[in-house]
């Protein structure tokens, strides 16, 4: 079963304007983290963000902020003041605590265009 | 800190050939992930080293291999290549690991 969706492919946005990327999860496992990644073309993995799911507060850094929805299990990126330079695929990824090996899951990730 | 680092960045190989694929890890740290990442899609966890063991493994063949060593670097090994290998291959580390991940750039796999 898929743990981790991202049903939007690609977006579009206009520079200085917001951006929220939708990410809808699943588990057992009452422990867990939440990450979100950038992936520009050169191939690295930039850890943006984390929210866990004890935390009672919704995950600020910089421009980036989680909107937590526990109940809803969706832990959506949004993105203020975009720049061009946000132009890249994001991964929303999931850790389960409850598991030995603290594996991510990864969605299948979300391109962002930036335009000018 | 001098981050991850992996090499080479770009590979290319025949199938049925063998494959090792090196990463520097953060001085440290004590774990070492390898992720798989077809093109278009997310990355899939192969298997995670901690301090020289593996501790955990995805859903891939045993021909997929890896080892750490104790001055923080590890490999990933492929043997027998198949052209669905093709793929980016990153490696992460982390001090512990219930701590985040430092990614490194991949190595860019092509199997011909």
């Amino acid at each position: 079963a898929q743990k981790i969706t991202q049903t939007q492919p690609g977006m579009f946005v206009q520079e200085k304007e917001a951006v929220t990327l939708d990410c809808t999860y699943d588990t057992s496992d009452p422990s867990y983290g939440l990450f979100w990644y950038k992936q520009p073309s050169s191939g690295e993995m930039i850890f943006l963000i984390y929210q866990g799911s004890y935390d009672q507060q919704n995950a600020t850094e910089g421009r980036y902020s989680l909107n937590f929805q526990k109940a809803r299990k969706s832990a959506n990126l949004v993105i203020s003041a975009s720049q061009l330079g946000d132009s890249a695929m994001y991964f929303c990824a999931m850790r389960e605590l409850g598991s030995n090996d603290y594996k991510l899951s990864f969605g299948a990730g979300t391109t962002v265009t930036v335009r000018a | 800190e001098t981050g991850v680092t992996q090499s080479p960045t770009h590979l290319i190989k025949t199938r049925g050939q063998q494959v090792t694929l090196r990463c520097s890890s953060q001085s440290g740290h004590n774990t070492v992930s390898w992720y798989q990442q077809a093109l278009g899609q997310g990355p899939q966890f192969i298997f995670q080293y901690y301090r020289e063991e593996e501790n955990g493994r995805g859903n891939f063949p045993p021909r997929f291999s890896g080892l750490q060593f104790p001055n923080y670097s590890s490999e990933l090994n492929v043997n027998a290549l198949e052209l669905d290998d093709s793929a980016l291959y990153l490696c992460a580390s982390s001090l512990e690991a219930e701590d985040g991940y430092t990614f490194g750039s991949g190595t860019r796999l092509t199997v011909v």
